[in-house]
């Protein structure tokens, strides 16, 4: 049974970086891709971006071009996503999803981590 | 950027009936690329629906979804405890965006 698992919760400065991970564990990881969805409290969800890992691309949202930087290592089945410039806006929960179809990076998620918690506070 | 609109915002009903949930979007969807998720308090995201109409692994058949162009559907049939959830939905025919989520709570 197929999993993405991600890195614990963070706290971070205005101004600073962050960088969460989801490893995938189970099954095959390379081929299918893996986009990072975030979620404001109380509010709806925002895709951020997603990278094939097979193929070391990534493709960005508008609105984080600039910002976000999404990575996968395929050796060690793991995909990050870093976001700097870091401010309170960007206090959300950060899910990794997994594309329904393989190499296709926008697409229905059917797969999800697990959440991490990201609060940005002075 | 295409955008998404669900209504209602929020629908009360009892266990039994019948949930139906409209997402309208600011242009045409190619390819009915239209998926429908549920998420549960402190959970993730669970794919229900994709390309409009088709059901994900293991949902079950009282979950269905219909439209086409900028009109979707979500419909809950019989609801049952474990329904009561908001539900998103999300188009991947260009780029990629979700709606702002219909919650249905028990009235």
């Amino acid at each position: 049974q197929v999993q993405l698992v991600q890195s614990g919760a963070e706290v971070k400065k205005p101004g600073s970086s962050v960088k969460v991970s989801c490893k995938a564990s189970g099954g095959t990881f390379s081929t299918y891709a893996i986009s990072w969805v975030r979620q404001a409290p109380g509010q709806g969800l925002e895709w951020m971006g997603g990278t094939i890992p097979i193929f070391g691309t990534a493709n960005y949202a508008q609105n984080f071009q600039g910002r976000v930087t999404i990575s996968a290592d395929g050796s060690t089945s793991t995909a990050y996503m870093e976001l700097s410039g870091l401010r309170s806006e960007d206090t959300a929960v950060y899910y990794c999803a997994r594309g329904r179809e393989v190499t296709m990076i926008v697409e229905a998620f059917d797969l999800w981590g697990q959440g991490t918690i990201v609060t940005v506070s002075p | 950027e295409i955008v998404l609109t669900q209504s209602p915002g929020t629908l009360s009903l009892s266990l039994g009936e019948r949930a139906t949930l409209s997402c309208r979007a600011s242009q045409s969807i190619r390819s009915n690329y239209l998926a429908w998720y549920q998420q549960k308090p402190g959970q993730a995201p669970r794919l229900l629906i994709y390309g409009t109409s088709n059901r994900a692994t293991g949902i079950p058949d009282r979950f269905s979804g219909s439209g086409s162009a900028t009109d979707f559907t979500l419909t809950i049939n019989r609801l049952e405890p474990e329904d009561f959830a908001v539900y998103h939905c999300q188009q991947y025919g260009s780029s990629l965006t979700f709606g702002g989520g219909t919650k249905v709570e028990i009235k």
